[in-house]
């Protein structure tokens, strides 16, 4: 069974066009994640969420929006697309007991055209 | 503010090389700490970790790392580099309160 699993895998969308990505994990951890990926490999935090709030929100722009429905699934949902939003997003998910090690996702690679 | 970077952005290395790559982190309090890798096309892995007790870990596929509190550095180490080790490699922190800071990453490319 995969550990954390994100919908879908690629995205190709138009400027301006409003899009979400899922997230889901099986691993019983209380901490979700979503970090962006540029084109230089830069790996970026946007969001982390434990038990359902919001913990860190590192100035990303208020198009993206996350959604935790649960403490399973942290959804990203991102409005008025714009060219610059193209990336690979990656979901991953940690405990807050132990060493907080993150297990990630397999990615969403996003292109805006 | 915590921050960790890493020296080097691009690795070329033979095969049966040795490779050390750098990494340093700005914290004052207790730390984790980790190194990630991501093979071509995929997703982040984790490579070792460092959470207590002795400063050397070893991880998967022969990588070791060493925490040197003193010099605030966890670099990473491979006796004998190969082919299938290219890839990317993030060092990365964790404090207490879960937060969690990445290296900007280190692409390491073996030549056959």
């Amino acid at each position: 069974d995969t550990a954390v699993s994100q919908t879908p895998k690629y995205l190709v969308t138009q400027m301006g066009n409003d899009k979400s990505i899922k997230c889901e994990q099986n691993l019983g951890h209380d901490t979700m994640y979503w970090y962006k990926q540029d084109s230089k490999k830069f790996l970026k935090i946007m969001f982390s969420y434990n038990n359902k709030e919001l913990i860190i929100n590192e100035t990303v722009p208020n198009r993206f929006s996350p959604k935790s429905p649960d403490k399973a699934h942290l959804n990203l949902h991102i409005n008025s697309l714009e060219l610059g939003d193209s990336a690979v997003y990656f979901c991953a998910s940690s405990t807050r007991q132990g060493s907080y090690e993150q297990y990630f996702g397999p990615g969403t690679r996003l292109t805006v055209t | 503010a915590q921050s960790v970077s890493q020296h080097n952005h691009h690795v070329i290395l033979s095969e049966a090389a040795s490779l050390e790559l750098g990494c340093n982190y700005s914290y004052g309090g207790t730390v984790n700490l980790f190194w990630y890798v991501q093979y071509p096309g995929q997703h982040l892995q984790l490579l070792l970790k460092y959470f207590s007790g002795d400063p050397l870990v070893k991880g998967i596929k022969g990588f070791e790392a060493e925490f040197i509190k003193s010099k605030f550095s966890f670099n990473l180490r491979k006796p004998s580099v190969q082919w299938s080790d290219t890839a990317e490699y993030f060092c990365a922190a964790n404090t207490n309160a879960g937060k969690s800071t990445f290296g900007d990453g280190t692409t390491l490319t073996v030549k056959p």
